[in-house]
C-alpha cells in the first residue's frame, strides 16, 4: 500500500466554523507533513511531524491546528479560517531519511477548502 | 532558508522533442533534489531525485544533472510525449540529521507537449 488517503476531498466552510482535515497512511512512515497550494503556485511547507512530535511549524496561524494522534494519521484543525485560506491542503508522507534510504515524500490527493 | 528559483515557468514543445527545466538553490546544505510532476487536479508524484554526493542520474527518458559548485540543477526529459505534460517542481532539502523531508519547492514550470 503507497496510498495516502485525505479526506474530505473539498470541504467548504464559513470563517465562523470548525473543521478537521484528515490524512492517513499504513506504510510505516515515521515522517508526516502538510503543505498549502495555491492555484498555480508550489506547495507551501506548514507542518511536519517526526515520530508523531511536532518537528517543524512554518509560522503559521494558530487558526490551523495540527494533531499526529497516532504513526498512521495526521489531523489538521481548522477554525475562524479567513478566505485567503482557501486552497488545496496536501499530506504528505516519508520515511524518517537516512543514509541507505531517500525519503522520498508521497502526497495524498488533497482536501480543497473553500472559506467563505 | 532555502530560496530555489525555477525556470522557464512555461515549456511548449512538439512531441518527440526534448524538454530542460532549470533550478537553482540558495542554501549549500541542501543536499537533496527531487522532481515532482503534477498533472491538472492530481498529487504531485515524485519523477526523478538526485542527492548531492551524485552528478547525474537517468530513468529511460528523464534525467536530472546536478553542478554543486553553481547551486543548480536541471530536468531534461528526451522524445517528449502528450502525457508528459503538466507542472513539474524542482525541490531542495536539507534534513539529514532528524529526518524531516522539508522540501522547498521551486516556483514550478507547465510543460505542454502539442501533438
Amino acid at each position: 500500500d503507497t496510498e495516502v488517503t485525505q479526506t474530505p476531498k473539498h470541504l467548504v466552510m464559513g470563517m465562523t466554523n470548525k473543521k478537521s482535515l484528515k490524512c492517513e497512511q499504513h506504510m510505516g512512515h515515521r515522517a508526516m507533513y502538510w503543505y498549502k497550494q495555491k492555484a498555480k503556485k508550489p506547495p507551501e511547507l506548514m507542518f511536519v511531524y517526526s515520530y508523531e512530535k511536532l518537528s517543524i511549524n512554518e509560522s503559521v496561524p494558530s487558526r490551523f491546528s495540527p494533531e499526529c494522534p497516532n504513526s498512521s494519521l495526521l489531523n489538521l484543525h481548522l477554525h475562524a479560517l479567513q478566505p485567503e485560506d482557501s486552497a488545496l491542503y496536501l499530506c504528505a508522507s516519508s520515511q524518517v531519511r537516512t543514509g541507505k534510504n531517500t525519503g522520498e515524500l508521497f502526497f495524498g490527493e488533497g482536501s480543497r477548502l473553500t472559506v467563505l | 532558508g532555502e530560496n530555489v528559483e525555477q525556470h522557464p515557468s512555461t515549456l511548449s514543445v512538439q512531441e518527440g522533442d526534448s524538454a530542460v527545466i532549470k533550478c537553482t538553490y540558495s542554501d549549500s546544505a541542501s543536499n537533496y533534489f527531487p522532481w515532482y510532476k503534477q498533472e491538472l487536479g492530481k498529487r504531485p508524484q515524485l519523477i526523478i531525485d538526485i542527492r548531492s554526493n551524485v552528478g547525474e542520474k537517468k530513468d529511460q527518458r528523464i534525467a536530472v544533472t546536478l553542478n554543486k559548485t553553481a547551486k543548480h540543477f536541471s530536468l531534461h526529459i528526451t522524445e517528449t510525449q502528450p502525457e508528459d505534460s503538466a507542472v513539474y517542481f524542482c525541490a531542495a532539502s536539507r534534513g539529514a540529521d532528524t529526518g524531516r523531508r522539508a522540501l522547498t519547492f521551486g516556483s514550478g514550470t507547465r510543460l505542454q507537449v502539442q501533438p
